[in-house]
């Protein structure tokens, strides 16, 4: 089944700075999105981004299904960025079962 | 609207025991997915639902089954829990289609001691 690798593992900013966090997958997807989990739990839609470039506010995400990577850029970040960002294509292609990868833990100070 | 709904938020149960967590999905979408998060990782997708019918299960044992009801709620069961059951149980629900995308709920957090 498709593998995710996502990078750094853990990044810490200062509030204001920008970030790239990536997202490789081990083969060819139809469907790709990336979720923010907040302290407490709930896991947030960021994108749904099968290949392209979408943006929202002050993020925006990138994914070059050809080359198998999605990018994920946070602009000017702020402490309620902190948490854990997973992109998570489906498995086997299929829509309703997510691979998750390990996530990046972000953490952003004041 | 609603958003997707778990219920309970927590629980705590010991081994041996069995647990049904409930999921409700936002309205219109007829499909329900289960995952189970451990502490420091990703989740891992446990069922999908659609129609009240298995799409997909993930790598988990027998102990883990689930159903799908009329209204499109869905049932977790997880029967004599063990210590590594301790988890983030997340439902998401989905609308099937080309652009498929979940949308979770907040979660139930399950403690078995």
């Amino acid at each position: 089944g498709i593998q995710v690798e996502q990078s750094p593992p853990d990044l810490i900013l200062q509030e204001g700075a920008n970030s790239t966090l990536r997202c490789n997958f081990s083969d060819s997807v139809n469907n790709l999105q990336w979720f923010h989990q907040n302290p407490w739990g709930q896991l947030i839609n960021l994108f749904y981004i099968p290949s392209g470039t979408k943006q929202n506010g002050r993020l925006s995400a990138t994914t070059v299904a050809t080359e198998r990577y999605s990018l994920l850029y946070i602009s000017s970040s702020q402490t309620t960025d902190s948490g854990v960002y997973f992109c998570a294509p489906p498995k086997d292609n299929q829509g309703g079962k997510l691979i998750f990868g390990q996530g990046t833990e972000l953490s952003v100070k004041p | 609207d609603a958003g997707v709904t778990q219920s309970p938020t927590h629980l705590i149960k010991t081994r041996g025991q069995q647990v049904t967590l409930r999921c409700s999905p936002i309205s219109g979408h007829k499909s329900v997915s289960w995952y189970q998060q451990v502490l420091g990782q990703g989740p891992q997708f446990i069922f999908q639902y659609y129609e009240k019918e298995e799409r997909g299960r993930g790598n988990f044992p027998d102990r883990f089954s689930a159903r799908q009801f009329p209204n499109y709620s869905s049932e977790l069961n997880v029967n004599a829990l063990l210590l590594g059951d301790s988890a983030l149980y997340l439902c998401a629900s989905s609308f099937p289609g080309q652009q498929e995308t979940q949308y979770f709920g907040p979660g139930t957090r399950l403690l078995v001691l």
